[in-house]
């Protein structure tokens, strides 16, 4: 069964730094492109990170320098190392594969970590 | 500020169609395929159209999507009271290199 689990969030002080994690079954993250996309409370998505299996790796505007997306191939697993977290980093974050299966779409979605900075 | 537009909001009586619209550039649908998702409260998004116009299995035709130059839209027919939820269109940006979704379009049944 394909299934993506999430798992990292919690509550952060502006200036603190957290890792999330993303564990995958039932496909390899080696060989398919992940991604991090996230929802601010009371707005729309944002895309967030991608790490293609081509080892290419880009972010948003708003994230780099801060962010930082990995893979772990032995354990299937890809992680989102956030620093200098600020208040509207506050999200639920998902993560997804994309344009494996399908070009340009996002088809495999984990149920999301919620992640909320504040002091 | 997101490279592709969408309305925040249209609706519609149980039974009738809405679309929804996706307007971007060159750079991103004009070169890319748009995808589309439906994304209810306290759920992960729902993969409803690929590849402009492709549906997944499990997902009714009462869902289609389209594209034209550098816009998109998706239609919903037969709109039902389940159909309530946020739309997002999506795609790659060349000249940005990122990922981007539209703002999302609230569906409303009447």
């Amino acid at each position: 069964e394909v299934q993506l689990v999430e798992s990292g969030g919690g509550l952060m002080q502006p200036g603190g730094s957290l890792r999330l994690s993303c564990v995958v079954s039932g496909f390899t993250v080696s060989a398919n492109h992940m991604t991090w996309v996230r929802q601010a409370p009371g707005k729309g998505l944002e895309w967030v990170s991608v790490f293609f299996a081509t080892g290419y790796t880009y972010y948003a505007e708003s994230v780099k320098g801060r962010f930082t997306i990995s893979k772990d191939n032995s354990n299937n697993t890809i992680y989102l190392r956030m620093e200098n977290l600020r208040a509207e980093d506050t999200a639920i974050y998902y993560c997804a594969r994309y344009g494996s299966k399908w070009y340009d779409a996002y088809d495999v979605w984990g149920q999301g970590t919620l992640v909320t900075v504040s002091s | 500020q997101s490279v592709l537009t969408q309305p925040p909001s249209v609706s519609a009586a149980p039974g009738q169609k809405v679309t929804i619209s996706c307007s971007g550039g060159m750079s991103n649908i004009g070169n890319h395929y748009v995808s589309w998702y439906q994304h209810l409260p306290g759920a992960p998004p729902k993969l409803l159209v690929y590849e402009n116009n492709k549906r997944p299995s499990g997902i009714p035709d009462r869902f289609s999507g389209s594209k034209s130059d550098t816009s998109a839209t998706l239609a919903i027919t037969g709109l039902q009271t389940g159909d309530e939820a946020d739309y997002y269109c999506a795609t790659w940006d060349n000249t940005l290199s990122i990922g981007a979704f539209g703002g999302g379009t609230k569906v409303t049944v009447l």
